[in-house]
């Protein structure tokens, strides 16, 4: 069975400074997609950005970007130039490519300091 | 275009009673999951739906069931409820069941069992 590991329960980054959540995961398939979603207090999961197995290019969306490592089987997110906004659990998940269903970590929470 | 819609947003039931609830997907979506999120267990798949027919299950009992219609839209059922099933209850609806098509999640549906 695919699992997926969030190792830091909690981070904090300072405005405008950069923090990097890291996330590993197991499994044998060969193809699979890599998320990280984003919990506010609202409580509504939002994507934040996502990375096909088979790309080696590492996705990035505006200040969200990701460093992908297959053969370590590491997908860690970086946010850059952090806001207040950016305050949420942010959960890494993983998809197989046959299927729907997402296996989480346990999430981060990341807490923004002004 | 809206937004995964769940209904209601809390509610709260006592043991052994049963509770039903609902999930509007986006518009043109198709599959439908469900997950559960408790400070415990974290984030778990519990369910997905595609055309009416149930395509994948996670590890719980019995007493959870779900069904979709013609529409799209879903319901989860919860018979005898325990203690334990207090949680956030999450739907996510995507345009297929699997691939790359990215899950979008609702605001949830938080359960209490006293």
């Amino acid at each position: 069975a695919q699992t997926v590991t969030q190792s830091q329960p909690e981070m904090s980054v300072q405005e405008a400074e950069t923090v990097t959540l890291s996330c590993t995961y197991d499994t044998s398939e060969s193809d699979y997609y890599l998320f990280w979603y984003k919990q506010p207090p609202s409580r509504q999961m939002i994507l934040v950005i996502r990375q096909e197995a088979y790309k080696q290019q590492n996705a990035t969306e505006n200040r969200f970007s990701v460093n992908f490592q297959k053969a370590a089987k590491s997908f860690s997110l970086k946010i850059s130039d952090s806001q207040l906004g950016d305050a949420a659990m942010y959960f890494c998940a993983y998809k197989s490519a046959g299927a729907n269903n997402l296996f989480f970590g346990t999430g981060t929470r990341l807490t923004v300091i002004p | 275009k809206a937004g995964v819609t769940q209904t209601p947003r809390y509610l709260i039931k006592t043991r052994g009673q049963q509770v039903t609830l609902s999930c509007s997907p986006i518009s043109g979506h198709r599959s439908v999951s469900w997950y559960q999120q408790t400070p415990g267990q974290g984030l778990q798949f519990l369910f997905e739906y595609f055309s009416e027919t149930q395509r994948n299950k996670g590890n719980f009992p019995g007493r959870f069931s779900g069904r979709q219609f013609s529409n799209s839209r879903s319901e989860m059922n919860v018979s005898t409820l325990e203690l334990g099933d207090s949680a956030l209850y999450l739907c996510a609806s995507s345009s297929y069941n699997s691939g790359a098509n990215v899950l979008t999640f609702g605001a949830g549906s938080r359960l209490t069992v006293l």
